[in-house]
């Protein structure tokens, strides 16, 4: 597609459900990011694709968040048991994996959980 | 760690008048710098970047000088637009190998015609 596309746009969901949000990058972007911004703060990184592998997941804040990308192109964030401190954009990026490469960020899944 | 501290908004401002958001940044090494901008309804997008002290990027009539000994990134543009109006993130990527980004809080800028 032309740009990293991001669905659903908006997501309401119940304390404890478990819940994806799906990432679709540029085509042939081979680098992939996941955010989280919060109300009122700047994007805060979660985990970097290169390809298919994980090349960093420091930024998950716990492991109620897990990630894949298995034919590195579409990604899922995963989250389970969701808790109301979840609420956010969470927000994905694609670049074509140079270093300090321009990326390209989605609109955005505006999570909301109740 | 990594940190970007920026100035807070709303920054109000006429058509035309000049605009400065400030930008300091911690980090270890000679980490790149990036201002993006993102418009209302809109994903972010890359506004200007440096990737080395004294490097000056522009874009659109913005710019930001790379100034190592201030640890500064200052987001300026002579003359603004109402089109201007925005959320503005400064950004930094540390010399690691890939673009993984640490972000201020942002300013938002308002500019009444």
């Amino acid at each position: 597609g032309a740009g990293v596309s991001q669905t659903p746009s908006n997501k309401v969901t119940e304390k404890g459900k478990y819940v994806e949000l799906r990432c679709d990058p540029i085509s042939g972007h081979t680098a992939l990011y996941w955010y989280r911004q919060s109300l009122g703060q700047g994007p805060e990184f979660l985990i970097y694709f290169q390809g298919t592998g994980a090349a960093d997941d420091s930024g998950l804040p716990n492991d109620r968040f897990f990630a894949v990308r298995p034919e590195g192109s579409v990604s899922t964030l995963k989250i389970q048991r969701t808790e109301r401190g979840d609420s956010a954009v969470y927000l994905c990026a694609s670049s074509s994996g140079a270093t300090n490469e321009k990326l390209f960020f989605g609109s955005g899944t505006q999570l909301s959980v109740l | 760690g990594n940190s970007v501290t920026q100035m807070e908004g709303p920054v109000t401002l006429s058509e035309e008048a000049f605009l400065t958001i400030n930008c300091t940044y911690t980090a270890t090494g000679y980490p790149s710098l990036f201002w993006y901008v993102q418009y209302p309804g809109e994903g972010l997008q890359l506004l200007l970047k440096a990737t080395k002290a004294d490097d000056k990027g522009s874009n659109k009539g913005f710019e930001a000088t790379y100034r190592k000994e201030t640890t500064s990134f200052h987001l300026e543009k002579g003359s603004v637009q109402v089109s201007d109006s925005a959320v503005y993130f400064c950004a930094l990527s540390a010399s690691s190998g890939y673009s993984t980004l640490t972000f201020g809080k942002g300013t938002m800028l308002l500019v009444s015609p």
